[in-house]
C-alpha cells in the first residue's frame, strides 16, 4: 500500500534558526496536505498543494510539492517557540477515491 | 462556529469490554473520518462516512466499526477490547469526501485498556 516518510523524525532547533521537513511518497500523489499538531492537541490544517511544482507561502512557512508529485517540504525561516509541534504531511494518491495517507511526522522542538 | 466535538475526552476500559465513541462535525460537513493515533504508528486511517455510507476503510479489524447519522453525527465502536487498542482517537469532518478541502480535526477521546 501507499507510504508516506518524513525526515528528520525530530529536530530542536534555536530559536531564530531555519527548519525543514521533507515528505516522501511511495507512489504519486494528486495533492498534498500539511497539519501541525501542538503538544497535547489534534491536528490542524494549514495548507493543501495540488499542482506540480507549487509553492505556496504563509508568512515564514513555505510548502512546496515536487515536480514528480510524489514529495514535498514545508520549510519555517527564523523559528519561533510557537512553531513547536509535530508536522504531518498528508497525501493521496493519484487516481482517485483513495484515502489520505498521513506521512509518519516531524516533531520540533524550539530552544530560546 | 463550533468545531468538531468528539465524547468522551478521556476512557479507561477493561480488556474484552466494548466501547463506543462519538464524533459530532461541523455543521455543514457531511464527511466524517476517523483516525487511531498512537506514538509507535502515527495517524492510522480508520473509516470515512459521507451522508451515512461507509465510504473508505482503512486495515483495521472488523472489531472496529461505525456508523453516521442523518444528522452527519458518527460512532465508532470497538468491541472486545485488546491492549493495543490505547491510543487516541481522532475524528475529522470536511464538507467534501476525503477531506479535499482539509480535514477539521475534534480533540479526540483518549482510550485507555487495561
Amino acid at each position: 500500500g501507499q507510504q508516506v516518510m518524513q525526515i528528520p523524525q525530530y529536530q530542536h532547533v534555536q530559536e531564530g534558526e531555519d527548519f525543514t521537513t521533507y515528505c516522501n511518497s511511495s507512489t504519486t500523489l494528486s495533492n498534498i496536505q500539511w497539519y501541525k499538531q501542538r503538544p497535547g492537541g489534534h491536528p490542524v490544517f494549514l495548507i493543501q498543494l495540488v499542482k506540480s511544482g507549487e509553492v505556496k507561502k504563509q508568512k515564514r512557512l513555505t510548502f512546496q510539492f515536487g515536480e514528480a508529485k510524489k514529495n514535498s517540504s514545508l520549510h519555517i525561516t527564523a523559528t519561533q517557540t510557537t512553531d513547536v509541534g509535530t508536522y504531518f504531511c498528508a497525501g493521496r494518491e493519484a487516481g482517485g477515491g483513495n484515502k489520505l495517507t498521513f506521512g509518519t511526522g516531524t516533531q520540533l522542538k524550539v530552544e530560546l | 462556529k463550533a468545531g468538531v466535538t468528539q465524547t468522551p475526552r478521556y476512557l479507561i476500559k477493561t480488556r474484552g469490554q466494548q466501547v463506543t465513541l462519538s464524533c459530532s462535525p461541523i455543521s455543514g460537513h457531511r464527511s466524517v473520518s476517523w483516525y487511531q493515533q498512537t506514538p509507535g504508528q502515527g495517524l492510522q486511517f480508520l473509516f470515512e462516512y459521507f451522508s451515512e455510507t461507509q465510504r473508505n476503510k482503512g486495515n483495521f479489524p472488523g472489531r472496529f466499526s461505525g456508523r453516521q447519522f442523518s444528522n452527519s453525527r458518527s460512532e465508532m465502536n470497538v468491541s472486545t477490547l485488546e491492549l493495543g487498542d490505547s491510543a487516541l482517537y481522532l475524528c475529522a469532518s470536511s464538507t467534501l469526501l476525503q477531506g479535499v478541502d482539509g480535514y477539521t480535526f475534534g480533540s479526540g477521546t483518549r482510550l485507555t485498556v487495561v
